[in-house]
């Protein structure tokens, strides 16, 4: 059992490059969200998923896009890096029902 | 001003110290608040979870939430470094429970020293 799975890992972009970061969960979790994380700022929302198809905006959505076309996988794409996207991505999944949140590992993301 | 204030230390203490990590907020509808744990390098992992004002005890570790005061608090007991790590608050409202949507504090960074 994997739980939550995001890849890559780590990443280096320069401003104006495009890429997505990948986020899968195989728990049947109905809930996805993405996160980043800051020094000094804790976690924020970016976009969120209620199930496959819904997608909405967090606290900090500009500059990603998100779609969810299966409830296995919910991808955060940059389509176009700034320096400010400099940051470390969390994705977490929630079942139904219960108040549990489970991250992955996170991606490090370098904006150049 | 953010809706969760959390002292970001860093923190350190003894092995077998009591450790106090708090954190305030100002949006009175949060009503599930949460802990998490973020060892370096990892994604946060879930320590604690209460609904609404009160205790909970799971081991070393004690929750508490006074809705009143808008205070939240994680008393860890008998300290060790194994439990060196970042601390997170996190808050939710029944809405938003539904659909993932916490708001964090900034996290506290925990050193124990043996």
């Amino acid at each position: 059992n994997a739980g939550v799975t995001q890849t890559p890992k780590f990443q280096v972009l320069k401003t104006g490059q495009s890429m997505t970061l990948q986020c899968a969960q195989d728990m049947n979790h109905e809930y996805m969200s993405w996160y980043r994380q800051d020094p000094g700022m804790g976690l924020r929302l970016i976009h969120y998923s209620v199930g496959a198809g819904i997608t909405d905006q967090g606290e900090v959505p500009n500059g990603y896009n998100v779609s969810r076309s299966t409830t296995e996988d919910f991808p955060l794409r940059l389509l176009s890096a700034a320096p400010s996207q400099t940051s470390v991505y969390f994705c977490a999944s929630k079942g139904e029902g219960r108040n549990i949140q489970y991250f992955g590992a996170g991606t490090r993301l370098s904006v150049l | 001003q953010k809706e969760v204030e959390q002292d970001p230390g860093p923190l350190s203490v003894p092995e077998g110290a009591i450790v106090s990590l708090n954190c305030t907020y100002s949006n009175s509808a949060f009503q599930y608040f949460m802990w998490y744990r973020q060892y370096s390098r990892k994604g946060p992992e879930l320590l604690m979870y209460t609904y609404s004002s009160g205790n909970k005890e799971d081991g070393r570790f004690t929750a508490q939430v006074d809705k009143s005061s808008k205070y939240i608090s994680l008393f860890i007991r008998d300290s060790q470094p194994s439990d060196s790590a970042t601390y997170l608050c996190a808050m939710t409202n029944a809405g938003g429970t539904s659909y993932g949507k916490l708001t964090f504090g900034q996290g506290t960074i925990l050193t124990v020293h043996p």
